[in-house]
């Protein structure tokens, strides 16, 4: 495992409140990733980070933010939830050579969120 | 818009058989091709890559089949077994300088019967 702990692992709110989801690892991995998993889309990305503080949109940002201060820490915020963001989130990081070289991302256990 | 797109969405095959899952992309830039496999509630994981100048790439029981021109590239699980029902990935890496990001097809559910 490569040490990825994603928090809360399920939450219930409702629309309109802000909810942000943690991503924490242990492997000093360059590169985190989140992902959102709907039936019917597979896995699609939203934000991306290439470093501390290094960031940048995936192809379904709109409503969603993150934040990385530290290698360890990316936080995906829904800064006004809807109903359209059910769904569950994965996050993924990334060691430089091992992904350059292969594509290889290792996924936490995904987080599953629910909007009212 | 849709980069990678991956067939069937779900696929059934009998214990033995050979499990057969087909992607195609329309990103030229994409220069690794791997492919995940995802069980029930878990996370996905890579299960075998290939790079654009290869046709094939094998190992073990599965094998990626690449045809560049066309394209397309495809999985194929020979001997499938009834651990290998899980959710397949395909996806194509595109890298611009120090940045790296998958795009992903949207999966395909397979269920081998014993």
């Amino acid at each position: 495992d490569a040490g990825i702990t994603q928090s809360p692992r399920h939450k219930v709110t409702e629309t309109g409140t802000p909810v942000t989801l943690r991503c924490h690892q242990t492997e000093n991995h360059r590169y985190m990733y989140w992902y959102r998993q709907d039936p019917g889309h597979g896995l699609r990305l939203i934000h991306y980070s290439y470093g501390v503080k290094d960031t940048d949109k995936g192809e379904v940002s709109d409503g969603y933010s993150v934040s990385r201060s530290k290698t360890e820490d990316f936080l995906l915020t829904l800064e006004s939830a809807t109903s359209s963001q059910t769904s569950v989130y994965f996050c993924a990081t990334g060691r430089r050579d091992s992904f350059s070289n292969t594509g290889e991302l290792f996924f936490g256990e995904g987080s599953r969120l629910t909007v009212l | 818009q849709q980069q990678v797109k991956q067939s069937p969405q779900s696929l059934i095959v009998q214990k033995g058989g050979i499990s057969i899952i087909n992607c195609a992309y329309e990103n030229t830039a994409f220069d690794y091709f791997p492919w995940y496999q995802q069980f029930p509630g878990k996370g996905p994981a890579l299960l075998i890559a290939i790079r654009p100048d290869v046709s094939e790439k094998k190992e073990g029981r599965f094998t990626i089949s690449f045809n560049k021109s066309a394209k397309q590239f495809s999985l194929h699980i020979m001997d499938s077994q009834p651990g290998d029902s899980a959710t397949y990935f395909c996806a194509g890496k595109w890298s611009g300088g120090s940045n790296y990001k998958l795009t992903f097809g949207k999966g395909t559910l397979l269920t081998v019967n014993p």
